[in-house]
């Protein structure tokens, strides 16, 4: 099945610093989505990209598909920015319509 | 619209206890799905169904079944509790033109 990669897998900033994480997929993909699970371990969709950038607030995302690549921008990070960071994609030859989740980031903001 | 909701929220089973885990959804959405995430892990998905009536399995199924007679509701049932399915279990949904999921807050299961 499709492999999805992500790094760093453990990440330390101090508050107002910017990071940048990675989640490399080595399949072509139909759905790109980038999640925050915050430390009460709910899920939090913070974008679906399968191509493309977008932009939310002081987060924003870019999707190399014919790279096959992700990256999450997290610019001037917050004390509430801590938790983990999964990408997920679901490949496009696949008729389960599932999708598969990489390791996570672990982020930890200090004030 | 409430979206995806999950009950019970935090549960403790003892070995060979049987429950079932309810979801349900209020977009219309054909697609949804169950996953497990184990301490430290990303999510295994359990079951999927394409809409009511279809079901089919996932990556991880064993000790598990699931029915899917509404649109809305799509209930995961445990027959044998094990310890080895001490685990958060999340719903999703998926519906319309998009790819997108939208998962539920979880249920976090214990098994002693």
């Amino acid at each position: 099945g499709i492999q999805v990669e992500q790094s760093p897998p453990d990440l330390i900033l101090q508050e107002g610093a910017n990071s940048t994480l990675r989640c490399n997929f080595s399949d072509s993909v139909n759905n790109l989505q980038w999640f925050h699970q915050n430390p009460w371990g709910q899920l939090i969709n913070l974008f679906y990209i399968p191509s493309g950038t977008k932009q939310n607030g002081r987060l924003s995302a870019t999707t190399v598909a014919t790279e096959r690549y992700s990256l999450l921008y997290i610019s001037s990070s917050q004390t509430t920015d801590s938790g983990v960071y999964f990408c997920a994609v679901e490949p496009r030859y696949n008729a389960g319509n599932m999708l598969t989740f990489g390791g996570g980031t672990r982020l930890m903001v200090k004030p | 619209n409430a979206g995806v909701t999950q009950t019970p929220k935090f549960r403790i089973l003892k070995i060979g206890q049987s429950m079932t885990l309810q979801c349900t959804q209020d977009m219309n959405h054909n697609y949804m799905y169950w996953y497990r995430q184990d301490p430290g892990m990303g999510l295994k998905l359990i079951y999927y169904s394409v809409g009511a009536g279809i079901t089919d399995k996932g990556e991880v199924p064993n000790g598990y079944n699931v029915s899917r007679s509404t649109t809305e509701d799509f209930p995961l049932r445990l027959e044998l509790a094990a310890p080895s399915q001490t685990s958060v279990y999340f719903c999703a949904s998926r519906g319309g033109q998009r790819y997108e999921q939208y998962f539920g807050p979880g249920t976090r299961l214990t098994v002693t």
